[in-house]
């Protein structure tokens, strides 16, 4: 286990709803990045949080925000549900290494699975 | 365009067998390469970290190359187990300050008795 915990496992919403979604990062990890994965696809980089601040985001649209609280578990909220909003949601911490520095290691998290009918 | 490729799509292979799996990139600048081992309904989990000046490197019947020149990296695994079974995903990160990832479709692997 990586110890990146996250919540819930499994959700089923409604096209037109919200939801959150939870991630707890490993103790001592201070980046947080989210990623959403199709049925049969790799992941896709939706962004990170370093420090509680967006540090980048990959191109999903304004209804995907985050945030990262000062323990630095972090949350996804997705806003009017869409049908191909159904997916593996996985969050990934990692301790961020300074510029030049060795590539850091990312550990996941069992990822939410999202359902919108 | 960044994308990184992967071959094949899905592979069958008896147990205590060795296969070879295949990964091209067209991802720059180019920051290091990271073969992931995802099981069904799993996070994934890292098997190898390659940078630019590596080119091989092992973790235990885990074995990646990466030709930075042509951008294609291999990953081989030795005397497979049926806990093997699973997509390998290649990974290609960006640059060496930052967070764009940029991930493969994976492979999915399916060792047999």
């Amino acid at each position: 286990e990586t110890g990146v915990t996250q919540s819930p496992t499994h959700l089923i919403k409604t096209r037109g709803q919200q939801v959150t979604l939870r991630c707890s990062s490993q103790s001592g990890h201070n980046t947080v990045s989210w990623y959403q994965q199709a049925l049969g696809q790799g992941p896709q980089f939706i962004f990170q949080y370093y420090r509680e601040e967006e540090n980048g985001r990959g191109n999903f649209p304004p209804r995907f925000s985050g945030l990262q609280f000062p323990n630095y578990s972090s949350e996804l909220n997705v806003n009017a549900l869409e049908l191909d909003d159904s997916a593996l949601y996985l969050c990934a911490s990692s301790l961020r290494a300074g510029k030049g520095g060795s590539p850091y290691e990312q550990y996941f998290g069992p990822g939410t699975r999202l359902t919108v009918t | 365009k960044n994308q990184v490729e992967q071959s094949p799509q899905s592979l069958i292979i008896l147990e205590g067998k060795n296969c070879t799996l295949q990964c091209n990139y067209t991802v720059s600048p180019f920051s290091n390469l990271r073969w992931y081992k995802q099981d069904t309904g799993r996070g994934p989990v890292s098997l190898t970290i390659m940078t630019f000046s590596e080119n091989t490197k092992s973790n235990r019947r885990y074995t990646a190359t990466l030709d930075a020149d042509t951008k294609q990296s291999s990953l081989h695994i030795t005397a497979s187990q049926l806990s093997d079974s699973a997509s390998y995903i290649c990974v290609v990160k960006r640059n060496n300050y930052g967070q764009n990832f940029v991930f493969g479709p994976g492979t999915r692997l399916s060792v047999l008795p």
